[in-house]
């Protein structure tokens, strides 16, 4: 069964600050990995994804992640952070060898950007 | 290119009345997912279609929850009788099909339900 873990309940960061968003996944083949962002009142709104080859993903408003099999990881960066980024972040995993095309989230990570 | 298109955006009812969410996905996407979303929790996947089959139904609370996808375009999703707990937001989601799992899902701005 696919699952995903996003340890960190709240983040909290300084404007200008790099951040730093965790994640970790568990399917049965190779993943295909996506963060979304949302903010309050609002839909999911899809930042970046993980599909195959650069480990290095580069995504909406700066952020980033970096997919790492070993660790079985996919955590979301951004260099520097501002107070517009404060919103809620989902993780989500699908199984690029499943039947379906199933999907996943983790439970969220609340971000808060101090000026 | 049109979103997801979910209404209502608010509900209110009472405890053991009905209510019904309607989503309209994204022209061609063949799957279509439901999520609940309680508060200060990640969306939960109720119902997944593909066209107007059901793929994944599996954390569906089938006693008052059901849904269906008439014609693979347009879903209801309905509730018969709510619970307090189901309080949450309803959102719905589509994605091109099973054949591009590559592609991101598109989710819609959601239902948020309240019972009292």
């Amino acid at each position: 069964a696919q699952s995903v873990a996003q340890p960190e309940d709240q983040v909290n960061v300084a404007e200008g600050n790099p951040l730093t968003v965790k994640c970790t996944y568990s399917v049965s083949g190779n993943p295909y990995l996506f963060w979304y962002v949302q903010y309050p009142n609002r839909g999911l709104q899809f930042l970046l994804k993980y599909i195959t080859g650069d480990n290095l993903v580069k995504g909406s408003y700066g952020f980033e992640a970096e997919f790492n099999k070993s660790q079985t990881s996919f955590h979301l960066k951004k260099p520097s952070a501002l107070v517009s980024d404060s919103a809620l972040y989902f993780c989500a995993v699908r199984d690029s060898g499943g039947a379906t095309n199933k999907l996943i989230f983790g439970t969220g990570t609340l971000l808060a950007v101090q000026p | 290119e049109a979103g997801v298109a979910q209404s209502p955006r608010y509900k209110i009812i009472e405890k053991r009345q009905s209510v019904a969410f309607w989503c309209n996905p994204i022209s061609g996407h063949a799957t279509l997912y439901w999520y609940q979303q309680i508060l200060g929790q990640g969306p939960k996947l109720l119902i997944q279609f593909q066209n107007n089959g059901v793929v994944d139904d599996s954390q569906l609370p089938k006693d008052r929850f059901s849904a269906e996808r008439l014609k693979g375009v347009d879903s209801t999703l309905k509730i018969q009788p709510a619970k307090l707990e189901d309080s949450a937001v309803y959102l719905c989601a589509s994605s091109p099909g099973a054949d591009r799992k590559n592609t991101e899902a598109f989710f819609g701005q959601g239902t948020r339900l309240t019972v009292v």
